[in-house]
This record gives structure tokens, sequence and C-alpha cells, in this order.
């Protein structure tokens, strides 16, 4: 079955402190894309980062930072000194991508986490 | 490029009425797809498309849902006999797929703003 879990439902942060959201997926196929989107209080999916399955590098961008753990089906993210404009929803999504299950792509997203930035 | 883009952004409709939504996608990408998103979760999959040809179909898209997407280009989402179960954001998005051994490569989805649909 494919699944993304992202248990944290809300959480509050003053400005500057770190933050890490937590995702945790669940998949059948070996070769498979992990995505994170933002979704701000204008509600339009912001895209932020995709990774596939054979690449467990860390990444870093600017204040933001990805850890990939296979051995957990983990893909979490890390907002590095908060500002007020990360207040927002947080999506963590995965899509299959082997030829036997044909799924197209499509993603299967989490929850959301919703983050707010306090000043 | 202007992005993805969805119309009407906002649809108040009574129960039982037929609506009809659009979506112009990103010109150079050959995926397109529908989600639909209720508030506090994350987008649900309904449909996709690669180029004129609808491949997919979630079962949440009951046989009062159809989809087209004439030509490759735009596509349109259409919802027969609404319910009020039918509010919901429905949104777009469009992404370029490519095939490899064993394995399709997926970038990532572009989304548009959205069309709020509300069933009074």
């Amino acid at each position: 079955a494919q699944k993304v879990t992202q248990a944290q439902t809300e959480i509050s942060v003053v400005e500057k402190e770190d933050v890490t959201l937590d995702c945790v997926y669940e998949t059948r196929d070996t070769t498979y894309y992990l995505f994170w989107y933002k979704q701000p209080p204008s509600g339009e999916l912001v895209f932020l980062i995709r990774r596939n399955s054979f690449d467990e590098q860390n990444e870093i961008s600017g204040r933001y930072s990805w850890n990939f753990q296979k051995s957990t089906s983990s893909f979490n993210f890390t907002i590095t000194a908060s500002q007020v404009v990360d207040s927002a929803v947080y999506f963590c999504a995965l899509s299959e991508a082997s030829l036997l299950y044909n799924q197209g792509g499509k993603l299967i997203f989490g929850q959301g986490t919703e983050l707010s930035v306090k000043p | 490029d202007t992005g993805v883009s969805q119309n009407p952004r906002h649809k108040i409709t009574k129960r039982g009425q037929n609506v009809t939504f659009r979506c112009d996608p990103i010109s150079e990408h050959n995926r397109l797809y529908w989600y639909r998103q209720t508030l506090g979760q994350g987008p649900e999959f309904l449909t996709y498309f690669q180029n004129e040809a609808q491949l997919e179909k979630s079962r949440l898209l009951s046989d009062r849902f159809s989809a087209e997407r004439p030509k490759g280009s735009f596509s349109t989402l259409e919802i027969q006999r609404t319910e009020q179960g039918d509010s919901a954001m429905y949104l777009c998005a469009s992404s370029l797929i490519t095939t490899g051994q064993g394995a399709i490569v997926v970038y990532e989805q572009y989304f548009g703003p959205g069309t709020r649909l509300t069933v009074t």
C-alpha cells in the first residue's frame, strides 16, 4: 500500500527557532519519488523539493534542509531560523514509479503539518 | 510561462446542478492531473491524462464526474447532479513524465490556484 504519514498536525514556534517537520512513507515499490510542497494561506501549492529513491544524499537550500533515510522510510524537512513568512501548511507526498505498477506519477499526499511562526 | 491556470476560482451552486471547471496546464507538460482537497486534508488524486488520453481514474471519481482533455491541451472536469459532499477545492496540476528502463521518471507537479466549489 502507498501511504504518507505526517504525524504532526500543528506546530507553533517563535521566529528564529529551528523546526523539523516529520514525514514517514509506505510503498511497495523500489523506485519512487518523494516531494515536499508548501501551501501558504493564499492556498496555492508551491513545490519545494523532489527526491528519488536512489538518492539518499541530504539536501540543503538556504534555510531549508531535507533528511532522507530509506532505512526508516522517512523524509524529514527542517527549517532553520524560521521566519513569519514560513507560516503555511506543508505537505509531504509520494509517487511510485515502477512500470510494473504503472501508477502514472500521481501524488499520494500526507495530511499536512500546519506551521505557525510567531514574531 | 504563466503557470497552471484554473477557472473559475470560485463556484457556488445548488444541489443537483451541473458544474464544469477548466484547467490550462503549462504548455510543454505532457501530464495533467486533477485532485480534490477538503478542509484540513491533503489533496486526493482523482484522475490524470497523458496528452489527450485519460489513463487512470480514482475510485473517488463517481460516475457523476467526467474529465476530458481534448487535443491534449486544456482539460475540463464536470460534475453532474452535484451533492453537498462535492464541496471542496478542485486542484489541477501538470508535469513532465519520461520513461526510463522499467520505470517512469517523475518530475514535480505544478499546481494551479484551484477552483473552490460550494454546493448549497
